[in-house]
């Protein structure tokens, strides 16, 4: 069966930081899998999914099919990229979503 | 282009009480979603659309049926609303475009069932 793990329910780091989301799937297949941020008061967005091999807003995310993860990071953080983080999988019409982790980056 | 529109925003139910929450896309997408997003469990899928006619089951599918109208429109009813149901909801739709299988959410129904 299909499962996204989001270990941590809350990080927060100091502005110029480095982050790091930790994200962990299940999946048998080739996954297709998904970071979304939710802004405060905003939509639920795409930030970026690992077939585009994408840097968005300084953040990228690596498929690791040996570990099964796909963990976000960005080198230094900023404040505006406080947020919550979900990370998701694709699987025949369907997602599956993790918990999600609050991201609270201080000046 | 409005995206994907929900009514209402807001509601207040008393236990037993039915209603339905509306939902709207207007970017020609096959697929339409529900979900449930509670505190410390994120998106949890109610039911989907894989295409006008079609509806599916997903995780958390009790106490909830669906319907999709035409291609535009997916609602979520429930019928007899129970205080475990106080939740936000939202609704999606996916597109198979330039960014692949991304999904566009609505703005959420934040409900409360007393």
């Amino acid at each position: 069966a299909q499962r996204v793990t989001q270990p941590e329910k809350l990080l927060s780091v100091f502005k110029g930081a480095p982050v790091e989301l930790k994200c962990n799937y299940s999946y048998s297949g080739s996954p297709e899998l998904f970071w979304y941020v939710q802004y405060s008061r905003q939509r639920l967005q795409l930030l970026l999914r690992h077939i585009s091999r994408e840097s968005i807003k300084g953040f990228t995310a690596d498929l690791n099919k040996g570990e099964t993860s796909f963990h976000l990071k960005k080198p230094f953080a900023q404040e505006e990229d406080s947020a919550m983080y979900y990370c998701a999988l694709y699987n025949f019409n369907k997602f599956y979503f993790g918990s999600g982790t609050k991201l609270n980056v201080k000046p | 282009n409005a995206g994907v529109t929900q009514t209402p925003k807001f509601q207040v139910l008393k236990t037993g009480q039915s209603m339905t929450l509306q939902c709207a896309q207007d970017m020609n997408h096959n697929s339409m979603y529900w979900y449930r997003q509670d505190p410390g469990m994120g998106l949890r899928l109610i039911y989907y659309s894989a295409s006008e006619g079609t509806t599916d089951k997903g995780e958390v599918p009790n106490g909830y049926n669906v319907s999709r109208l035409n291609k535009r429109e997916f609602s979520l009813r429930l019928e007899s609303a129970a205080p475990s149901q106080t939740s936000v909801y939202f609704c999606a739709s996916r597109g198979t475009g330039g960014r692949g299988n991304e999904q566009f959410f609505g703005p959420g129904t934040r409900l409360t069932v007393l």
